[in-house]
């Protein structure tokens, strides 16, 4: 079946402006995780959400992120005032149960902020 | 919360050889440790992993370690193959989701 998906692949921000990163995770999918992934660095965990609950935001850098998904499904990761710093590879994850066990991931969006 | 130490950063070895990662972690309440291969420029991919019941997996050529007093983890890979080079990383997981700072593989031919 289909694995998951993101778009776009590729953003390229000016500092100062707002982004959406899309995630659509495997179907029947429970748990969704955003993860930040600097160069040359290991994945760094942003959030996690059950169906549309979002149980855990301990990882979201600063008030700028935020991260929805409100029908349980597909789920938006929203960067607002983007600076320099923000300039990573933002990968999303799902797994089918409940718990944070065997995550599979999606391409990534890599994002540029200029 | 919890903290991964990967090592080594780099390792080269010749096709055929065994290679070996190893992690450490610092939860003693984690209970779930994966390890990803990741291609250049591709997402990160489930290979294999481990819970906190066992000590052991294996699957063909890769099997997993898990050491819990000691607190490590290790990835062990034989025969290795060209197509082996890649970035791999592991991750201890409770509550909290760490990922170690990755490995850079070589397999040469």
């Amino acid at each position: 079946g289909a694995g998951v998906s993101q778009s776009p692949r590729y953003k390229v921000a000016k500092r100062g402006q707002d982004v959406a990163l899309r995630c659509d995770p495997i179907s029947g999918h429970v748990s969704l995780f955003w993860y930040q992934q600097a160069l040359g660095q290991g994945p760094e965990f942003l959030t996690y959400f059950q169906n549309e609950a979002q149980l855990d935001k301990s990882g979201l850098p600063s008030d700028r992120f935020f991260a929805e998904r409100p029908e349980g499904s597909v789920s938006t990761l929203k960067i607002q005032r983007t600076q320099q710093e923000d300039s990573a590879v933002y990968l999303c994850a799902s797994s089918s149960g409940q718990g944070i066990y065997e995550q599979y991931f999606g391409p990534g969006t890599r994002l540029t902020v200029t | 919360g919890e903290n991964v130490e990967q090592h080594p950063s780099t390792l080269s070895v010749q096709e055929g050889d065994s290679a070996v990662i190893k992690c450490t972690y610092s939860d003693s309440a984690s209970n779930y440790f994966p390890w990803y291969k990741q291609e250049l420029g591709k997402r990160p991919q489930l290979i294999i992993d481990i819970r906190s019941n066992v000590g052991e997996k294996k699957d063909q050529r890769i099997a997993v370690t898990l050491n819990k007093t000691a607190k490590h983890f290790s990835l062990h890979i034989t025969e290795t193959q060209p197509e082996d080079s890649a970035v791999y990383f592991c991750a201890a997981i409770n509550n909290d989701m760490r990922f170690g700072a990755g490995t850079r593989l070589t397999v040469k031919p």
